[in-house]
């Protein structure tokens, strides 16, 4: 079946550093893949998301690029803020009812 | 717009009993998710609807657990009776469809269960 994998956590990074959480994936066909983000407190929220090989997803300066080739969809930001302390999930959807299944998550704390 | 709604927020009670969540999903969805999330883990998908037919629910243990979404739209989750391995955050989300496709799954703030 569908399956995705996330580098575990949790990641500590300094303010201002760079970061990549790793997201690979397994799916028959053409899925979709999705990164949502969960603030402390929180409901589940869609950070980016991309449909097709090659797509770039991006948005509040999270990027991540679909890999056909590499079946991969890591996710990337330049410089990360305190702000960005929060669990990252790495999803696919697939199938004909298009069932959405998610990584284990990856924990990300930003120190001052 | 209005989220997705759920009720309760939290809830504890003690093995054997039983219990129900409630999700309201955004206005219009076609689709609708139930998750279970259990601490440190990701969310699993336990059943999903598509206005109100049941189209996955491999991985609702069904001896325990119902679900409903009648006249396709609010949604009740069940647990009966309740074990401790049944503490986890229940989410539920909603998706509308555009054509064949859905789009992206809106979520809920969920239900926190604990099971003692």
């Amino acid at each position: 079946g569908d399956s995705v994998t996330q580098m575990e956590g949790p990641v500590t990074l300094s303010e201002e550093a760079c970061l990549t959480i790793n997201c690979t994936y397994t799916a028959t066909g053409y899925p979709s893949l999705f990164w949502y983000v969960q603030y402390p407190g929180e409901g589940l929220q869609l950070l980016l998301k991309a449909t097709k090989a090659d797509d770039k997803g991006s948005n509040k300066g999270f990027e991540a690029t679909y890999r056909k080739e590499t079946t991969s969809f890591h996710l990337e930001k330049g410089s990360v803020q305190v702000s960005d302390s929060a669990v990252y999930f790495c999803a696919l959807r697939s199938g004909g009812y298009q069932k959405v299944t998610f990584g284990t998550g990856t924990k990300l704390q930003v120190i001052p | 717009e209005a989220g997705v709604a759920q009720s309760p927020r939290y809830k504890i009670i003690e093995k054997r009993q039983s219990v129900a969540f409630w999700c309201n999903p955004i206005s219009g969805h076609a689709t609708l998710y139930w998750y279970q999330q259990i601490l440190g883990q990701g969310p699993k998908l336990l059943i999903q609807f598509q206005n109100n037919g049941v189209v996955d629910d491999s991985q609702l243990p069904k001896d325990r657990f119902s679900a409903e979404r009648l006249k396709g739209v609010d949604s009740t989750l069940k647990i009966q009776p309740a074990k401790l391995e049944d503490s986890a955050v229940y989410l539920c989300a909603s998706s509308s469809l555009k054509g064949a496709t859905n789009t992206e799954a809106f979520f809920g703030q969920g239900t926190r269960l604990t099971v003692v």
